[in-house]
Order: C-alpha cells, then structure tokens, then sequence
C-alpha cells in the first residue's frame, strides 16, 4: 500500500548535470514537501508546495527548484548539481493542515560525481 | 528562533531496560509535537503525536510546557526499536511547516 513513491532509488549524476527527482502521492494531500537528510543534520526542509503551481522555499533552497502541475506529483530539479548536493533526498505529503502528520517516501539517494 | 534540539546522537540499551530518547524544543507559541521513527531499510514514518496522547509499540511522550520538552520514552526496551528516532514540531503561521531534530539512533543490545 504504497502511498508516497519516489521513482528514484539510488541515482549517480556528474557535476553540473540537470537533475529530476520526482515524486508521486495517491492520498489526495494538499501539501508536499521535500528534504534532504544527513547524518547528524536531521531532516532539512527545501522546497513545499500546498498546491498545485504553488511552491515556497524551505530552510535550504539554494541550488535547488520544484515544479508541481499536478496534485499528485512534486518534482525537486537541481539545476546543476554539485558534489554538496549528494545526499538522501524525502518527499512527504500531508493535509493542509498536517493534523495526521507527513508520510514519507523510501528516499532518493544521490551521489554527485 | 524556533528549533528542535535531540542532546543525543546514539542511544545504546540493553533488552529489557527502559529508554528515553530527549527532546527539547524552542518554540513561542503552542506546540504540536510528534515523533517519527525509521528502521534499517524502512521509509520515515510518523511514530505518535502529542495530541493523541497514543502509546504507540509501548512507546509514549509527554509535553511539558514548562521544560519545553517532548521526550519518547518505554519502560521495557526490545530488539525491534533499534531505529533512528527523529522528533519534529509543527510551525504555525505562513503556513504549516514541520521542522525535524537531528535525530537519535537507538541501539537496543541483546
């Protein structure tokens, strides 16, 4: 029952190539979210969006943009990456009002070579 | 500045012996508090939230205002915790936006 799915498991980019991670939710949320997550920095929010065509920026925008046309799927577009960009990388959705909470997905992990 | 603070990186019990995974959090107006939880190989999934006051796999936490703290605790750890435990508080205001600790990874021992 697999609810937020990134299409990524592991990814491999050279520096300074455009990079799409994407992410798909089948629970109708409002709101999507991505972050990036490394050892001993916990969670740290890039880029949200409570709608569709809506995006914010999180704690950590740099470098980094979304594009969100439909409900559904929220992608997370680095420009051109760099080898400070390899990281684990969550999509999470929740309800506007994140009553009940984010449901993540397994992660993207991307290595910047 | 609101923030979450989790004093420890790794927590090492022994089976059966009660643990309690810290969490203080800086925050001015009334929080909302949760606990998620991810096992080895597993996705990031909510654990329990203040509001529902839930024991959740014998876990529980409590708020307390006054110590501005929201600490995980089980009277009888297991094998199965080991996990890495990251607390979390919800920001009102310009939208919800939740803000995660940096995580503590508990290592239950046989």
């Amino acid at each position: 029952d697999v609810k937020v799915t990134q299409s990524s498991r592991y990814l491999v980019k050279r520096t300074g190539e455009k990079v799409f991670l994407e992410c798909v939710q089948d629970m109708d949320h409002e709101n999507m979210f991505w972050y990036r997550q490394d050892p001993g920095l916990g969670l740290r929010l890039i880029y949200f969006s409570y709608d569709v065509k809506m995006k914010e920026k999180g704690d950590i925008p740099e470098g980094y943009s979304v594009s969100r046309e439909k409900k559904e799927r929220f992608s997370l577009i680095l420009e051109s990456a760099s080898t400070n960009q390899t990281s684990m990388y969550l999509c999470a959705s929740s309800l506007l009002n994140e009553r009940d909470g984010y449901t993540f997905g397994s992660g993207t992990r991307l290595t910047v070579v | 500045a609101q923030r979450v603070t989790q004093p420890e990186k790794l927590l090492s019990v022994f089976k059966g012996a009660p643990v309690e995974l810290k969490c203080n959090y800086s925050y001015s107006g009334s929080p909302e508090l949760f606990w998620y939880v991810q096992y080895s190989r597993q996705r990031l999934q909510l654990l329990l939230r203040h509001i529902s006051r839930e024991s959740i796999k014998g876990f529980t936490a409590d708020l307390n205002k006054g110590e501005t703290s929201f600490h995980l605790k089980k009277p009888f750890a297991q094998e199965e915790d080991s996990a890495m435990y990251y607390c979390a508080l919800k920001r009102f205001g310009g939208g919800f936006k939740t803000i995660f600790g940096a995580g503590t990874r508990l290592f239950v021992k046989a």
